[in-house]
Protein backbone atom coordinates (compact mmCIF):
# COMPACT_ATOMS: atom_id res chain seq x y z
CA UNK A 1 0.00 0.00 0.00
CA UNK A 2 1.33 3.16 -0.94
CA UNK A 3 1.33 6.16 1.44
CA UNK A 4 2.14 9.59 1.03
CA UNK A 5 3.00 11.73 3.50
CA UNK A 6 3.68 15.65 3.75
CA UNK A 7 5.64 18.01 5.88
CA UNK A 8 6.55 21.53 6.20
CA UNK A 9 5.40 24.72 7.58
CA UNK A 10 1.69 25.87 7.06
CA UNK A 11 2.69 29.54 7.08
CA UNK A 12 4.75 31.88 4.77
CA UNK A 13 5.59 35.18 4.31
CA UNK A 14 5.00 36.70 0.82
CA UNK A 15 8.08 37.21 -0.97
CA UNK A 16 9.55 34.46 0.98
CA UNK A 17 9.56 30.60 -0.13
CA UNK A 18 7.18 28.00 0.17
CA UNK A 19 9.17 24.16 0.63
CA UNK A 20 7.18 21.04 1.43
CA UNK A 21 8.21 17.74 1.22
CA UNK A 22 6.66 14.25 0.40
CA UNK A 23 7.83 11.15 1.93
CA UNK A 24 6.96 7.81 0.54
CA UNK A 25 6.30 4.57 1.76
CA UNK A 26 5.68 1.42 -0.37
CA UNK A 27 7.11 2.84 -3.86
CA UNK A 28 10.16 4.29 -4.83
CA UNK A 29 10.80 7.57 -6.04
CA UNK A 30 13.77 6.04 -8.37
CA UNK A 31 10.37 4.18 -9.69
CA UNK A 32 10.31 3.13 -14.12
CA UNK A 33 6.89 3.62 -13.93
CA UNK A 34 5.61 6.25 -11.64
CA UNK A 35 5.91 10.35 -11.36
CA UNK A 36 5.11 12.17 -8.29
CA UNK A 37 3.34 15.20 -8.93
CA UNK A 38 2.72 18.87 -6.74
CA UNK A 39 -1.04 20.01 -7.18
CA UNK A 40 -2.75 22.84 -4.76
CA UNK A 41 -6.14 23.58 -4.51
CA UNK A 42 -8.19 27.18 -3.64
CA UNK A 43 -11.63 27.89 -3.54
CA UNK A 44 -11.18 30.42 -5.59
CA UNK A 45 -9.03 28.37 -8.62
CA UNK A 46 -9.68 25.29 -7.62
CA UNK A 47 -7.21 22.46 -7.92
CA UNK A 48 -4.19 23.09 -10.17
CA UNK A 49 -1.56 20.86 -10.61
CA UNK A 50 1.88 22.19 -10.49
CA UNK A 51 4.64 19.74 -11.54
CA UNK A 52 5.95 16.86 -11.08
CA UNK A 53 9.15 14.40 -11.41
CA UNK A 54 10.23 11.60 -12.55
CA UNK A 55 13.25 8.52 -13.15
CA UNK A 56 13.11 7.05 -16.78
CA UNK A 57 17.09 6.39 -16.97
CA UNK A 58 17.72 10.19 -15.83
CA UNK A 59 15.47 12.58 -13.80
CA UNK A 60 12.54 14.30 -15.48
CA UNK A 61 10.71 17.76 -14.19
CA UNK A 62 7.54 18.79 -16.03
CA UNK A 63 6.42 21.78 -14.63
CA UNK A 64 2.91 24.07 -15.27
CA UNK A 65 3.63 27.10 -17.80
CA UNK A 66 1.74 29.31 -14.81
CA UNK A 67 4.11 28.71 -12.05
CA UNK A 68 7.45 27.39 -14.22
CA UNK A 69 9.51 30.48 -13.52
CA UNK A 70 8.80 29.98 -9.85
CA UNK A 71 8.81 26.22 -9.07
CA UNK A 72 11.31 23.47 -8.29
CA UNK A 73 10.75 19.75 -7.63
CA UNK A 74 13.08 17.62 -6.10
CA UNK A 75 13.78 14.04 -5.63
CA UNK A 76 15.67 12.51 -2.83
CA UNK A 77 16.45 9.22 -3.49
CA UNK A 78 18.83 8.64 0.36
CA UNK A 79 15.46 9.37 1.60
CA UNK A 80 12.71 8.19 -0.86
CA UNK A 81 10.72 11.60 -0.77
CA UNK A 82 10.11 14.94 -3.18
CA UNK A 83 10.14 17.98 -2.52
CA UNK A 84 8.38 21.78 -3.65
CA UNK A 85 9.72 24.65 -3.81
CA UNK A 86 7.79 27.84 -4.74
CA UNK A 87 9.13 31.22 -4.81
CA UNK A 88 8.23 34.68 -4.61
CA UNK A 89 5.38 33.63 -3.02
CA UNK A 90 2.50 35.72 -2.75
CA UNK A 91 -1.29 35.68 -1.19
CA UNK A 92 -2.22 34.13 -4.05
CA UNK A 93 -0.47 31.05 -3.55
CA UNK A 94 -2.44 30.32 0.09
CA UNK A 95 -4.01 27.01 -0.94
CA UNK A 96 -4.03 23.24 0.40
CA UNK A 97 -0.83 21.86 -1.52
CA UNK A 98 -1.57 18.06 -2.36
CA UNK A 99 1.11 15.91 -3.15
CA UNK A 100 0.44 12.70 -4.97
CA UNK A 101 1.62 9.55 -7.47
CA UNK A 102 0.53 8.85 -11.25
CA UNK A 103 1.39 5.74 -12.84
CA UNK A 104 2.69 5.60 -16.42
CA UNK A 105 0.96 3.76 -19.10
CA UNK A 106 -2.29 4.08 -17.79
CA UNK A 107 -3.55 7.56 -18.70
CA UNK A 108 -1.50 8.91 -15.99
CA UNK A 109 -4.23 9.25 -13.02
CA UNK A 110 -3.35 10.10 -9.98
CA UNK A 111 -4.24 7.49 -7.57
CA UNK A 112 -2.43 8.01 -4.32
CA UNK A 113 -2.20 11.31 -2.60
CA UNK A 114 -0.78 13.08 -0.01
CA UNK A 115 -2.97 14.15 3.53
CA UNK A 116 -2.61 18.06 2.18
CA UNK A 117 -1.14 21.24 3.78
CA UNK A 118 -2.90 24.20 4.25
CA UNK A 119 -0.21 26.77 3.69
CA UNK A 120 -1.00 30.73 4.19
CA UNK A 121 0.69 33.50 2.82
CA UNK A 122 1.02 36.22 4.64
CA UNK A 123 2.92 38.37 6.89
CA UNK B 1 -4.77 24.13 -22.92
CA UNK B 2 -7.53 22.19 -22.38
CA UNK B 3 -10.09 23.69 -20.50
CA UNK B 4 -12.67 21.05 -18.80
CA UNK B 5 -16.33 22.24 -17.85
CA UNK B 6 -18.28 20.42 -15.56
CA UNK B 7 -22.50 20.82 -15.06
CA UNK B 8 -24.57 21.06 -12.99
CA UNK B 9 -22.53 22.74 -10.46
CA UNK B 10 -24.71 21.83 -8.02
CA UNK B 11 -26.95 18.36 -7.89
CA UNK B 12 -29.54 17.79 -5.57
CA UNK B 13 -30.87 13.92 -4.90
CA UNK B 14 -31.77 11.71 -2.57
CA UNK B 15 -30.42 8.13 -1.60
CA UNK B 16 -31.29 5.73 -4.29
CA UNK B 17 -31.18 7.75 -7.37
CA UNK B 18 -28.77 7.88 -10.02
CA UNK B 19 -26.33 10.87 -10.58
CA UNK B 20 -25.37 12.08 -13.86
CA UNK B 21 -22.18 14.14 -14.11
CA UNK B 22 -21.18 15.77 -17.02
CA UNK B 23 -17.61 16.92 -18.10
CA UNK B 24 -17.20 18.83 -21.39
CA UNK B 25 -13.50 19.25 -22.89
CA UNK B 26 -12.66 22.73 -25.00
CA UNK B 27 -10.68 20.37 -27.54
CA UNK B 28 -10.91 16.25 -28.07
CA UNK B 29 -9.63 14.28 -25.10
CA UNK B 30 -8.13 11.01 -25.98
CA UNK B 31 -10.21 8.53 -23.69
CA UNK B 32 -7.27 6.76 -21.87
CA UNK B 33 -6.38 10.38 -20.58
CA UNK B 34 -9.73 11.03 -18.52
CA UNK B 35 -10.14 10.81 -14.77
CA UNK B 36 -12.84 10.93 -11.91
CA UNK B 37 -12.18 12.02 -8.92
CA UNK B 38 -14.21 12.29 -5.36
CA UNK B 39 -13.73 14.35 -2.52
CA UNK B 40 -15.29 14.78 0.65
CA UNK B 41 -14.54 18.23 3.23
CA UNK B 42 -11.26 17.93 4.99
CA UNK B 43 -10.05 15.08 2.45
CA UNK B 44 -7.79 14.89 -0.72
CA UNK B 45 -9.25 13.83 -3.86
CA UNK B 46 -9.82 10.05 -4.24
CA UNK B 47 -9.35 8.39 -7.66
CA UNK B 48 -12.74 6.86 -8.53
CA UNK B 49 -12.34 6.29 -12.54
CA UNK B 50 -9.10 6.18 -15.60
CA UNK B 51 -9.24 5.71 -18.94
CA UNK B 52 -12.76 7.29 -19.23
CA UNK B 53 -14.19 4.30 -17.99
CA UNK B 54 -11.74 1.75 -15.71
CA UNK B 55 -12.96 1.82 -11.97
CA UNK B 56 -10.02 2.23 -9.69
CA UNK B 57 -9.10 -0.31 -6.93
CA UNK B 58 -11.96 -0.75 -4.69
CA UNK B 59 -14.43 1.50 -6.43
CA UNK B 60 -17.67 -0.29 -6.55
CA UNK B 61 -19.54 -0.74 -9.71
CA UNK B 62 -22.66 1.77 -8.93
CA UNK B 63 -19.90 4.01 -10.07
CA UNK B 64 -19.32 4.08 -13.91
CA UNK B 65 -17.73 6.29 -16.70
CA UNK B 66 -18.56 6.83 -20.04
CA UNK B 67 -17.88 9.32 -22.97
CA UNK B 68 -15.62 10.35 -25.72
CA UNK B 69 -13.78 13.11 -27.67
CA UNK B 70 -15.06 16.29 -25.89
CA UNK B 71 -17.98 14.70 -23.87
CA UNK B 72 -18.22 12.42 -20.75
CA UNK B 73 -20.25 11.41 -18.12
CA UNK B 74 -19.86 9.77 -14.48
CA UNK B 75 -22.69 7.97 -13.68
CA UNK B 76 -23.72 6.85 -10.40
CA UNK B 77 -26.55 4.49 -10.59
CA UNK B 78 -27.90 4.27 -6.90
CA UNK B 79 -26.68 6.87 -4.22
CA UNK B 80 -25.70 5.89 -0.91
CA UNK B 81 -24.91 8.12 2.05
CA UNK B 82 -21.25 8.42 1.43
CA UNK B 83 -21.70 9.24 -2.17
CA UNK B 84 -22.91 12.65 -1.20
CA UNK B 85 -19.61 14.76 -2.23
CA UNK B 86 -17.87 17.00 -5.01
CA UNK B 87 -16.64 15.28 -8.19
CA UNK B 88 -13.73 16.27 -10.55
CA UNK B 89 -13.04 15.39 -13.96
CA UNK B 90 -9.45 15.72 -15.08
CA UNK B 91 -7.48 15.15 -18.37
CA UNK B 92 -3.77 15.03 -19.34
CA UNK B 93 -1.99 16.26 -22.38
CA UNK B 94 1.35 14.95 -23.27
CA UNK B 95 3.06 17.74 -25.00
CA UNK B 96 3.83 19.50 -23.22
CA UNK B 97 2.90 17.52 -19.92
CA UNK B 98 -0.34 19.26 -18.48
CA UNK B 99 -2.92 17.84 -16.19
CA UNK B 100 -6.14 20.64 -15.68
CA UNK B 101 -9.11 19.53 -13.30
CA UNK B 102 -12.69 20.82 -14.02
CA UNK B 103 -14.81 22.60 -11.44
CA UNK B 104 -16.60 20.13 -10.09
CA UNK B 105 -20.18 19.05 -9.56
CA UNK B 106 -21.36 18.85 -5.61
CA UNK B 107 -23.75 16.26 -5.16
CA UNK B 108 -25.91 17.26 -2.10
CA UNK B 109 -28.90 15.39 -0.10
CA UNK B 110 -32.21 16.67 -1.43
Amino acid sequence: QVQLQQSGPGLVKPSQTLSLTCAISGDSVSSNIAAWNWIRQSPSRGLEWLGRTYYRSRWHNDYAVFVKSRITINPDTSKNQFSLQLNSVTPEDTAVYYCARDVLGTGDPLDYWGQGTLVTVSS
Amino acid sequence: EIVLTQSPGTLSLSPGERATLSCRASQSVSSRNLAWYQQKPGQAPRLLIYGTSSRATGIPDRFSGSGSGTDFTLTITRLEPEDFAVYYCQQYSSTPFALTFGGGTKVEIK
